[in-house]
């Protein structure tokens, strides 16, 4: 069955570092998203990307946030200058038609 | 604000029984799809079941299923027959058409034995 993949799984980072989330979607999707989930609170929806373009972004998705996919595979989620509220776990989703989303296992991000 | 409610913020179930977990959301729209995710320890999400709002028939999955009332705009997910593997948070999940989904703060099941 065709799967998200998400690296690292867990990624220790300083706090005023950079970090970048990888997320492979499955092959034929059109559509990604990126989520996080601070610890004991509910998943929230950060951006969404299609066609090569941020197609929606919360208030979270600040300008430390960026996303981009560089090589037509990889679906990436940067912060710029990570801050310890951004300790979280991030999941990426991707959707072949906006009907069904595909989760990856998430990578835990603890800043510290 | 379209939101989605789930008011059980922790439930328990016997092994083998059935339980039921309560979900309502807020929509204007009356086009939109409607999910139920587990994620266990292990901090996946995994699909359990989703629900079109067009359909009346109520979705089923093996051990799950969900009563879904338009009208009131409720999703509440029947687990049967329930397992110790079963034990995790669940979360309720709205998604308009063409846009993200909206997720409610999860209800933490226990299963025991």
């Amino acid at each position: 069955e065709p799967e998200v993949t998400q690296t690292p799984s867990h990624q220790v980072t300083q706090m005023g570092q950079e970090v970048i989330l990888r997320c492979v979607p499955i092959s034929n999707h059109l559509y990604f998203y990126w989520y996080r989930q601070i610890l004991g609170q509910k998943v929230e929806f950060l951006v969404s990307f299609y066609n090569n373009e941020i197609s929606e972004k919360s208030e979270i998705f600040d300008d430390q946030f960026s996303v981009e996919r560089p090589d037509g595979s990889n679906f990436t989620l940067k912060i710029r200058s990570t801050k310890l509220e951004d300790s979280a776990m991030y999941f990426c989703a991707t959707e072949q038609e906006r009907t069904e989303a595909f989760f990856g296992q998430g990578t835990r991000l603890t800043v510290v | 604000a379209q939101t989605v409610t789930q008011s059980q913020p922790e439930m328990s179930v016997q092994e083998a029984e059935t339980v039921t977990l309560s979900c309502t959301y807020d929509t204007s729209e009356s086009d939109y799809y409607l999910f139920w995710y587990k994620q266990p320890p292990s901090r996946q999400m995994i699909l359990v079941i989703r629900q079109e709002a067009y359909k009346q028939q109520n979705a089923t999955e093996n051990r799950f299923s969900v009563n879904f009332q338009k009208a009131a705009k409720s999703f509440s997910l029947k687990i049967s027959d329930s397992q110790l593997g079963d034990a995790a948070m669940y979360f309720c999940a709205r998604s308009l058409y063409g846009q993200n989904f909206v997720f409610g703060p999860g209800t933490r099941l226990s299963v025991l034995p």
